[in-house]
């Protein structure tokens, strides 16, 4: 059974303090990516890696960054949070165009 | 842009009714699509996928999903909901235009099923 999981379900930071959003898949997926999640806005691709160090920009990557330092693990971080990054963060992992989800994060920033 | 659009953005419905949600996509090309669902309090999990060969597709659950290419549309079928449906939906394309295979999601749809 795959399994994506992530580091927190529930996060509070306040406005400027830096934060981690941990993800790790089991599946040996070659991609991963960071997707927020907004009602009536569906789901926004942040970033994506298709490889260990390698990253692309998705369509909202501002205020944002990653890390992908091993094949199974792949960070978010907010260099600087402010109150519009409150939002559920979802990780999938994937490969031959289908992708798993885990449970997601939701972030409140205060 | 790509862009996907979803018809519904909330759907109430009674236990035994039929469903149809509607999707569109706006992609020149070939396209893999697919409909995820997230139960409350679950994570987002695949319900069926198209890539390519007969149409109509079905998945878990008693759900089904007819794609017509001619209308870029992939429209998500039940015959009879169930209390248990109760879930946000969301249709996804993945067009395939020979980089990494991203998902676009559409808006999502809310669907509550009354007993």
């Amino acid at each position: 059974d795959v399994k994506v999981t992530q580091s927190s379900r529930y996060l509070v930071k306040r406005t400027g303090e830096k934060v981690f959003l941990e993800c790790v898949q089991d599946m040996d997926h070659e991609n991963m990516f960071w997707y927020r999640q907004d009602p009536g806005l569906g789901l926004r691709l942040i970033y994506f890696s298709y490889d260990v160090k390698m990253k692309e920009k998705g369509d909202i990557p501002e205020g944002y960054s990653v890390s992908r330092e091993k094949k199974e693990r792949f960070s978010l971080i907010l260099e600087s949070a402010s109150t519009n990054q409150t939002s559920m963060y979802l990780c999938a992992g994937g490969a031959d165009n289908e992708q798993f989800f885990g449970p997601g994060t939701r972030l409140t920033v205060l | 842009a790509q862009s996907v659009s979803q018809h519904n953005h909330h759907v109430i419905l009674s236990e035994a009714a039929s469903l149809e949600l509607g999707c569109n996509y706006s992609y020149g090309g070939t396209v893999n699509l697919f409909w995820y669902v997230q139960y409350p309090g679950q994570h987002l999990q695949l319900l069926l996928k198209y890539f390519s060969g007969d149409p109509l597709v079905k998945g878990i659950k008693g759900f089904e999903a007819e794609f017509i290419k001619s209308k870029f549309s992939f429209n998500l079928r039940k015959p009879s909901v169930q209390w248990s449906d109760t879930a946000e939906y969301f249709c996804a394309v993945s067009p395939l235009s020979g980089g990494y295979n991203k998902l676009i999601f559409g808006a999502g749809t809310r669907l509550a099923v009354h007993p």
